[in-house]
């Protein structure tokens, strides 16, 4: 099936350094989102991008829509230690597609 | 953002017994729910797709006798492993999407089955 490419897998930081993490496919992409897990949890919507461009923040979070609508990105900014957790990114394929594709994730730790 | 429950967030049970994971969205209409399974430090897997009033689409490899959807309301979609055994001891998680909301796709908290 469908496949996204994650990367990295795992991301080990200080606290306070940027993060920027990825994700591309050979496919084009109506909708990207990105979601963060917590262990225990469901994944959290953090941001979603429907444009191919569309340049989105959250707070300390960014993530792009890549142009060729093959790919995505989110950075962190000065990363604090609640920032831990698993990233995922997330596509949908087509304009009212109900399923969606999910990368492998990315585990983020940060030392104090 | 949109709220989805999920009840229970745990439950252990004995092999053979069935058991019954509730999704709920709390705070707009699910015209379709999700239900996902994960695997220690693996991705989501998706099980099936369900649209209210109509029968779930499963995915390939996941036994429609064995995960019964149901998604009775637009608030409600229940999943019940019947005949549970030790291998179907895993993550559940539901997701909704709804009127209004059409491209995203909100997830539950999850539970943890445990089948002894």
């Amino acid at each position: 099936g469908q496949q996204l490419n994650q990367s990295p897998q795992s991301m080990f930081i200080q606290e306070g350094e940027d993060v920027s993490m990825n994700c591309t496919s050979s496919s084009i992409f109506n909708t990207w989102l990105w979601y963060k897990q917590e262990p225990g949890e469901g994944p959290v919507l953090l941001i979603a991008l429907y444009k191919a461009g569309e340049l989105t923040s959250n707070g300390r979070l960014t993530a792009q829509f890549g142009i060729t609508r093959k790919d995505s990105f989110l950075n962190i900014s000065a990363s604090i230690p609640s920032d831990v957790g698993i990233y995922f990114c997330a596509g949908q394929l087509t304009q009212g597609a109900q399923k969606l594709v999910f990368g492998q994730g990315t585990r983020l730790t940060i030392n104090p | 953002g949109a709220v989805v429950s999920q009840h229970p967030s745990r439950v252990i049970c004995k092999s053979g017994t069935s058991v019954k994971i509730e999704c709920r969205s709390l705070d707009f209409q699910a015209t379709t729910m999700f239900w996902y399974r994960q695997f220690p430090k693996q991705s989501l897997m998706l099980m099936a797709t369900s649209n209210e009033g109509s029968k779930a689409t499963y995915e390939q490899g996941v036994e429609k006798d064995k995960f019964l959807i149901n998604h009775a309301s637009l608030t409600l979609s229940t999943l019940t492993v019947t005949s549970a055994h030790p291998e179907d001891s895993s993550f559940y998680i539901c997701s909704a999407r709804g009127r209004g909301r059409a491209d995203t796709q909100y997830f539950g908290p999850g539970t943890r089955l445990t089948v002894l």
